[in-house]
């Protein structure tokens, strides 16, 4: 079976420029987290889902970050009004939930100019 | 609030040599904790895990981690790297089976 992927792979826009990234999990995995990779603050969660649900949306940094889930399987993550801080490499995981180990796409590299 | 805390952001090692790289984390309540790689331009992998019972856990390339609960801290170690692990070498604890605390990581940099 297919891990999880992300796409785009590599996504570059302008400052103030909305976007989307997508998610596809492994089939039949019940829960979804958003993390983000920079250079300045490491690993950092923004968000989780189980099923279509988001519990725990505690680590999105501001209002111009939302995702949603659908169909319990593929996920958006948008940024409105993307600012340079907001470059970073997006990782989306996937589990089968409880302790369930996470799978990693290989993320989306966004760059704000 | 949990926190992982890896205090060496490179570690160089010669091939065959020993290596530990070290985690420490803090939490109220019972954890779970694991070690992901990072190879060079690749995404994260898990490497290994703890969640109960044996303190002691194993990959299938030779590493292993113990996890030490009066110490707070899950060490990871390898009697004999190999170039190949060249990676970075991220910890991570996790309480409610939701979201992961990663540490800042530790670059392993295995020379000849």
């Amino acid at each position: 079976g297919a891990g999880v992927s992300q796409s785009p792979s590599n996504k570059v826009t302008e400052k103030g420029k909305d976007v989307e990234l997508r998610c596809d999990p492994i089939s039949g995995h019940t829960a979804l987290y958003w993390y983000r990779q920079s250079l300045g603050q490491g690993l950092e969660f923004l968000i989780y889902f189980q099923g279509n649900s988001a519990p725990d949306k505690s680590g999105l940094p501001s209002d111009r970050f939302s995702a949603e889930r659908t169909g319990g399987s593929v996920s958006t993550l948008t940024i409105q009004r993307t600012q340079q801080e907001d470059s970073a490499v997006y990782l989306c995981a996937s589990s089968r939930g409880g302790t369930d180990t996470q799978y990693f796409g290989p993320g989306t590299r966004l760059t704000v100019l | 609030a949990q926190s992982v805390t890896q205090l060496d952001s490179q570690v160089p090692v010669f091939e065959e040599a020993p290596v530990e790289l070290r985690c420490n984390y803090s939490s109220s309540v019972s954890v779970y904790l694991f070690w992901y790689v990072q190879y060079p331009n690749q995404g994260l992998q898990l490497l290994l895990k703890y969640l109960s019972g044996s303190t002691l856990v194993e990959s299938i390339n030779g590493f292993e981690a113990e996890f030490n609960k009066s110490q707070t801290s899950f060490h990871l170690r390898k009697p004999s790297v190999h170039i190949s692990d060249t990676a970075e070498y991220f910890c991570a604890v996790s309480t409610g089976f939701q979201k992961l605390v990663f540490g800042t990581g530790t670059r392993l940099l295995v020379s000849p």
